[in-house]
């Protein structure tokens, strides 16, 4: 079936450097793509989204790029910070309702 | 803090038996959203309520419901309880029925014992 999924499950990066988390989706369909940070112990928290109709998208030392052709998704974090650190979910949205989350990788900031 | 409360933050329980986990959404949210996530099947919609009207299913299983009230709070029943059930159940809220932009409560933990 069609599925949203991550290439790595865990990402180690060096205090200051950038980091890109990546995401692989099956659903041409799919309206929305979302990406969510989890910190331990709480839930997932919005970070940044991105139509279907659009390749990028930029927030706050955050970037969303939407590859269509190759069905790829990644978040580009600027200046990777300790409070990164946490897991990443991927998700992807159609029917306006039916909301897939990737299984999540794991960023791990070091100092 | 995401505006949105669940209680109650731990429960254990046994099999077979049957629990009530409860959601306030964010003041203003009229949606609220039901997610089991566990460590073999991830992050999974279960369900979503909009004003009290059932909007959206997801993987809910038959011995799970939902409801939401009147006053927008959302009630998650689990019963006959297995050890698979064992899980983080989340609720998450929108200012609509558009799903995009939702917040997440901090969960709460079950284990069935």
């Amino acid at each position: 079936g069609e599925s949203v999924g991550l290439h790595l499950p865990t990402l180690s990066v060096q205090e200051g450097d950038n980091s890109i988390i990546n995401c692989a989706y099956s659903n041409s369909a799919s309206d929305y793509f979302i990406w969510y940070k989890q910190e331990s112990g709480k839930g997932p928290q919005f970070i940044i989204d991105i139509r279907s109709n659009m390749d990028k998208r930029q927030g706050q030392r955050v970037t969303v790029l939407l590859n269509k052709t190759v069905k790829h998704l990644s978040l580009q974090i600027a200046a990777t910070q300790p409070g990164d650190s946490a897991v990443y979910f991927c998700a992807e949205l159609y029917n306006n309702n039916d909301m897939r989350f990737g299984a999540g990788t794991r960023l791990t900031v070091k100092p | 803090d995401s505006g949105v409360t669940q209680t109650p933050k731990h429960l254990i329980t046994a099999t077979g038996q049957r629990v009530t986990l409860r959601c306030s959404p964010r003041s203003g949210d009229l949606s609220v959203y039901w997610y089991q996530q566990s460590l073999d099947q991830g992050l999974q919609f279960l369900i979503q309520y909009y004003n009290g009207e059932e909007r959206a299913k997801g993987n809910i299983l038959e011995r799970f419901s939902a409801q939401q009230f009147p006053d927008l709070h959302s009630e998650l029943n689990l019963s006959s309880l297995e050890l698979g059930d064992s899980a983080l159940y989340f609720c998450a809220s929108s200012v609509n029925g558009a799903s995009y932009e939702q917040y997440f409560g901090p969960g709460t933990r079950l284990t069935v014992t």
